[in-house]
């Protein structure tokens, strides 16, 4: 077994501020993903990344900055955080290209 | 259109009933998974199909790619089954997840 880690659970920001997210998973997986969830919505990809150091932007990319420092580790940055804005940023990671995603505990973010 | 589109949005069920949710894609799908999300907000994953059906307790999914089209079927739902039902298809293009809508259930006694 393993286990998706995201940091913190919780976070406000300021209008304009620059925030970090992080992601840890020690499944040995190779792709990586960040997505958003807005309240009662479905999720959408922002990024994703298939192997350390590769970054692939998904449909929601604008506004935001990804970084695969290592194999177990995918962090996203929201580069200037929007006034009111509230979401849960979930991470994902997968084995390979014919396999389940499994999902990190979220990471909810509220702008004030 | 959306390339997932899943019905219904809203779901209510009295303890015992049977139902199902389904999926329909505007395109060919590599695959499909579905996912319930509880209360907290945490996903758990409950079925990955490449084709045709699997069964797990009371629940089952079958994924038909030509027809474009996956569904869960829930057997004698629980309180315990309620939250919202998320499927998710892969395009044959990439790695890439689409999420439908979501279906919210909620299970009554």
């Amino acid at each position: 077994g393993g286990i998706i880690t995201q940091t913190p659970k919780f976070l406000i920001g300021q209008e304009g501020q620059k925030l970090t997210l992080k992601c840890q998973q020690n499944f040995n997986h190779d792709t990586m993903y960040w997505y958003r969830q807005d309240s009662g919505k479905g999720l959408r990809l922002i990024y994703y990344s298939i192997t350390e150091n590769d970054l692939q932007k998904g449909d929601l990319s604008e506004g935001y900055d990804a970084s695969r420092e290592k194999k177990s580790s995918f962090s996203l940055t929201v580069t200037s955080a929007q006034k009111n804005e509230m979401a849960v940023f979930l991470c994902a990671s997968r084995r390979g290209d014919q396999d389940t995603q499994y999902f990190g505990p979220g990471t909810r973010l509220l702008v004030l | 259109g959306m390339p997932v589109e899943q019905n219904p949005p809203a779901l209510s069920l009295y303890e015992g009933a049977d139902s199902g949710l389904r999926c329909n894609f505007s395109t060919t799908m590599k695959s499909v998974q579905w996912f319930q999300q509880n209360h907290r907000g945490r996903l758990i994953t409950l079925f990955y199909l490449a084709q045709g059906t699997k069964e797990n307790g009371r629940l089952k999914s079958t994924f038909n790619s030509k027809e474009r089209y996956s569904t869960l079927h829930i057997k004698d739902a629980q309180l315990e089954d309620s939250g919202t039902y998320f499927c998710a298809a892969e395009t044959s293009s990439g790695q890439k997840l689409v999420f439908g809508q979501g279906t919210i259930l909620k299970v009554y006694l």
